[in-house]
């Protein structure tokens, strides 16, 4: 069954240090996002990313992300100069279009020092 | 703009009780709904979806939801808890159009009781 991958799972980094994290969404869908579930509280929308840009983002997602799809494949959302409120799980998911449903990768937790 | 209200951050139930987990929605245009489980340390897995026809709609599980329109609201049920049914639930609205956002509620914990 074809799913969503994410990389790192894990991730520990200090203050102020750039931080990529990796996705690759299902090969025929066509909508990428990524969401972030701070520990114990709700996920939350970022960004969501449609035919090589940007579609629509929140609040949360200022100028210190940014996300791209290099290659067709990876989907990647990069954090510029991390801060201890950075500190979440950050899914990616995917979905083809006409069902609207997300599909989830497992999660990159990334902990922020 | 879309919102989603869960009722209860806690819910606890015997094992074999009835299940009920409480979601409010507010969107603009008819919206597409999900339930999602989450168990400890996982990601995201669908439980069950309502986008049009049958506002009964069944999922893994046991669990089924029911769309009320007049009501704002989709509430999930499973008629028998089990043990293996503890974990978080959210529930989600996406406007099912353009980029097909989707937005959660706060989630509920589900516990269940031997």
């Amino acid at each position: 069954e074809p799913e969503v991958t994410q990389t790192p799972s894990h991730q520990v980094t200090q203050m102020g240090q750039e931080v990529i994290l990796r996705c690759v969404p299902i090969s025929n869908h066509l909508y990428f996002y990524w969401y972030r579930q701070i520990l114990g509280q709700k996920v939350e929308f970022l960004v969501s990313f449609y035919n090589n840009e940007i579609s629509e983002k929140s609040e949360i997602f200022d100028d210190q992300f940014s996300v791209e799809r290099p290659d067709g494949s990876n989907f990647t959302l990069k954090i510029r100069s991390t801060k201890l409120e950075d500190s979440a799980m950050y899914f990616c998911a995917s979905i083809f279009g006409n069902t609207g449903e997300l599909f989830f990768g497992e999660g990159s937790r990334l902990t922020v020092l | 703009a879309q919102s989603v209200t869960q009722l209860g951050s806690h819910v606890s139930v015997s094992e074999g009780a009835l299940v009920l987990l409480r979601c409010n929605y507010s969107s603009s245009v008819p919206p597409y709904l999900f339930w999602y489980v989450q168990y400890p340390n996982q990601g995201l897995q669908l439980l069950l979806k309502y986008t049009t026809g049958a506002t009964l709609v069944k999922g893994i599980n046991g669990f089924e939801a029911e769309f009320k329109k007049s009501e704002t609201s989709f509430h999930l049920t499973k008629p028998s808890a089990h043990m293996s049914d503890a974990a978080e639930y959210f529930c989600a609205v996406s406007e099912g159009t353009g980029g097909f956002k989707t937005i959660f509620g706060a989630g509920t914990r589900l516990f269940v009781k031997a």
